[in-house]
């Protein structure tokens, strides 16, 4: 069974960069896409985009796309997202979601299958 | 940007259907994806591809997608089917997913 863990809930001060680790368990990230989807208390989900790690494509949010950044580590079916400058809204729970990739190898928007936890991360003010 | 919409909330009694829609401009040339949170947890896919349903997920759960409006129907609603439901589409103008803004299923 394919599960994603994510690492754990973290307090950053204003300005700051926050990392969120998301690892792949009974499986690779072979023809996998990983989105990265946030919702602050109360509110809906926001996707903040997705990275194939295998080829190395990334898509990007346009209201994310100057301060995030999207890494793996093949070796240990890790998947890394990194925000910048952080403010007082980027307070949220922040979730990895797994997809296939397409036919051709690419993301279209197909449905996330599998869901990490989820990462608490609070920027108090 | 491609927006899609959907009602705040809805109430249903056990046992009745309830159907959840997601509009949007021509939306059924977009596939929909539906995914159920319940408080606390992480969101579930519960329909894809307008129609198809993830194994283990109850036949209950079904899916149609047409011109403007996309449907989710939950057949013989239970307690249990109370949760935020929320629609997912692809667009590819920018090659963003776009989500709706939620609906929240209340079974009294």
């Amino acid at each position: 069974q394919v599960r994603l863990v994510q690492s754990g809930p973290e307090v950053k001060r204003p300005g700051s960069s926050v990392t969120v680790s998301c690892k792949v368990s009974g499986d690779t990230l072979t023809n996998s896409v990983v989105s990265w989807v946030r919702q602050a208390r109360g509110q809906g989900l926001e996707w903040m985009g997705a990275s194939i790690p295998v080829i190395e494509t990334k898509y990007y949010a346009q209201k994310f796309q100057t301060r995030v950044t999207f890494t793996a580590d093949e070796s240990t079916s890790t998947v890394f997202m990194a925000l910048s400058s952080l403010r007082s809204d980027d307070t949220a729970v922040y979730f990895c979601a797994m997809a296939e990739a397409d036919s051709s190898g690419y993301y279209r928007g197909q449905g996330l299958q599998i869901w990490g936890q989820g990462t608490m991360v609070s920027v108090p003010s | 940007s491609y927006v899609v919409t959907q009602a705040p909330s809805v109430s249903m009694a056990p046992g009745e259907t309830a159907r959840i829609t997601c509009g949007g401009d021509n939306i059924g040339r977009h596939n929909v994806h539906w995914y159920q949170q319940k408080p606390g947890q992480a969101p579930v896919l519960v329909v894809y591809d307008d129609s198809d349903r993830p194994s283990g997920i109850p036949e209950r759960f079904s899916g149609s997608n047409s011109e403007n409006t996309a449907t989710l129907t939950i057949t013989r609603v239970e307690v249990g089917d109370e949760a935020d439901y929320y629609c997912q589409v692809w667009d590819n103008s920018v090659d963003h997913v776009v989500f709706g803004g939620g609906t929240k299923l209340t079974v009294l």
